[in-house]
């Protein structure tokens, strides 16, 4: 089955206490990205990757990190969390070219920073 | 930069009726696509009905259609028939025509239908 997943699905955390959210696809899709969606907002990147290695800043990175070194994997890295990232995170992966191809969500992450 | 304008908050329709939501965003590139996504309770964001902005032609899947206007920057969806399964926060997004352009999203709507 095609599909985005993402670990762990819940997680509540203290400030400064470094964490990993793992994403991993199986459809060997080129992009992936992050985006948070908070109530009002609706959802904003955080960071995208074309390929392998290739990674750049969306709309709000401050406070992350993301690598890319297999294909299929795109961990979100918060090396010190703070209470303005409580939010719900998705991980989505899509094919290369430029049409209108569906961007496949993974199932979310809440993470509450105390 | 791109917006996207999700200009109500909250929706509610009876069912068996139809309903449109709105839609609309501010672009200068004429190679785009716009894309209606569907966020029930458990979360998970599902496509609903995808536009291409060189297609003239309106969009539809199933009870699911739209409205693209092009010159006014307008992309409402229609549901008709609408179904207590339809209940959930419905998102707008564009994404330019470049293999770099990521969704940008409106801030939602949230529609919940009525027994």
């Amino acid at each position: 089955e095609a599909q985005v997943t993402q670990n762990p699905r819940y997680l509540i955390t203290v400030t400064g206490k470094k964490l990993t959210v793992t994403c991993s696809q199986n459809m060997n899709h080129e992009y992936m990205s992050w985006y948070r969606q908070d109530p009002g907002l609706g959802l904003r990147q955080i960071y995208y990757s074309m390929n392998v290695e290739v990674t750049d800043k969306g709309d709000v990175p401050e406070g992350y990190k993301v690598s890319r070194k297999e294909k299929r994997n795109f961990p979100l890295i918060l090396e010190s969390p703070s209470p303005n990232q409580t939010s719900l995170y998705f991980c989505a992966s899509r094919t290369h070219p430029g049409l209108a191809y569906e961007q496949y969500f993974g199932p979310g992450t809440r993470l509450t920073v105390t | 930069a791109q917006t996207v304008t999700q200009s109500q908050p909250e929706m509610s329709v009876q069912e068996a009726e139809t309903v449109t939501l709105s839609c609309t965003y501010d672009t200068s590139e004429s190679n785009y696509y716009l894309f209606w996504y569907k966020q029930p309770p458990s979360r998970q964001m599902i496509l609903v009905i995808r536009q291409e902005a060189y297609k003239q032609q309106n969009a539809t899947e199933n009870r699911f259609s739209v409205n693209f206007q092009k010159a006014a920057k307008s992309f409402s969806l229609k549901i008709s028939d609408s179904q207590l399964g339809d209940t959930a926060m419905y998102f707008c997004a564009f994404r330019h025509g470049g293999s770099q352009g990521n969704l940008i999203f409106g801030k939602g709507t949230k529609l919940s239908v009525k027994p």
